[in-house]
């Protein structure tokens, strides 16, 4: 069983489209995340969520949203696609932060390429 | 966090031992070191972290100095399949896990 999935694998599609991509875990974890990696293949956070409390890294664009319909599923929304945009999009979990370690599993990324 | 220093790139014989330095002198107490690898675009992979003590499991070993200000990962016994970008990252539980550029291991044949 893949603990950390996403959904799909690429992503090619025009600027000013509004996008979404999946994410799954079946791990239990009680956090998700989302990272970006550019071309350059820094892998930097953009959001981490649980049910308590969202966290936004201040760089990323408004355009961008997470939605999490449930524990196991945190989904990045993506308005108004930009060319800046394209990147592996990789999604990530850990353990509640109370139980003293938040080592995160991440899955295979999207790669999104913006025309 | 801590900042870590690694080297950008280091080669290994397959077979052999693959020592992996970082450096964290301003590492604080309550600070954890973390080792992710990441294949050729895959996710990262967790490989192992440590507060104090060495650390071993079934990827690895983590070598932690007395001062805690630089460590070692160790890959016993490196194939072809270890080669990848590995990350040594320190942080406090509870915030977030910044990557760094990384040393880029390349396994020889």
């Amino acid at each position: 069983d893949t603990a950390v999935s996403q959904t799909p694998k690429y992503l090619v599609t025009q600027m000013g489209n509004d996008k979404s991509i999946k994410c799954e875990q079946n791990l239990g974890h009680d956090t998700m995340y989302w990272y970006k990696q550019d071309s350059k293949k820094f892998l930097k956070i953009m959001f981490s969520y649980n049910n308590k409390e969202l966290i936004i890294n201040e760089t990323v664009p408004n355009r961008f949203s997470p939605k999490s319909p449930d524990k196991a599923h945190l989904n990045l929304h993506i308005n108004s696609l930009e060319l800046g945009d394209s990147a592996v999009y990789f999604c990530a979990s850990s353990q509640d932060l109370d139980r003293g370690t938040d080592t995160q599993y991440f899955g295979p990324g999207t790669r999104l390429t913006v025309l | 966090d801590a900042k870590t220093t690694q080297p950008t790139s280091m080669d290994c014989a397959e077979g052999r031992a693959a020592n992996l330095p970082c450096n964290h002198s301003t590492i604080s107490g309550n600070e954890y070191v973390y080792w992710y690898r990441q294949i050729h675009s895959q996710g990262p992979q967790y490989i192992i972290h440590g507060l104090k003590n060495n650390e071993t499991n079934e990827m690895a070993s983590l070598i932690i100095t007395e001062d805690r200000k630089s460590s070692t990962l160790i890959l016993p016994h490196a194939t072809l399949r270890d080669t990848a970008v590995y990350y040594c990252i320190v942080k406090v539980t509870g915030n977030q896990f910044y990557f760094g550029t990384g040393t880029s291991l390349t396994v020889i044949p």
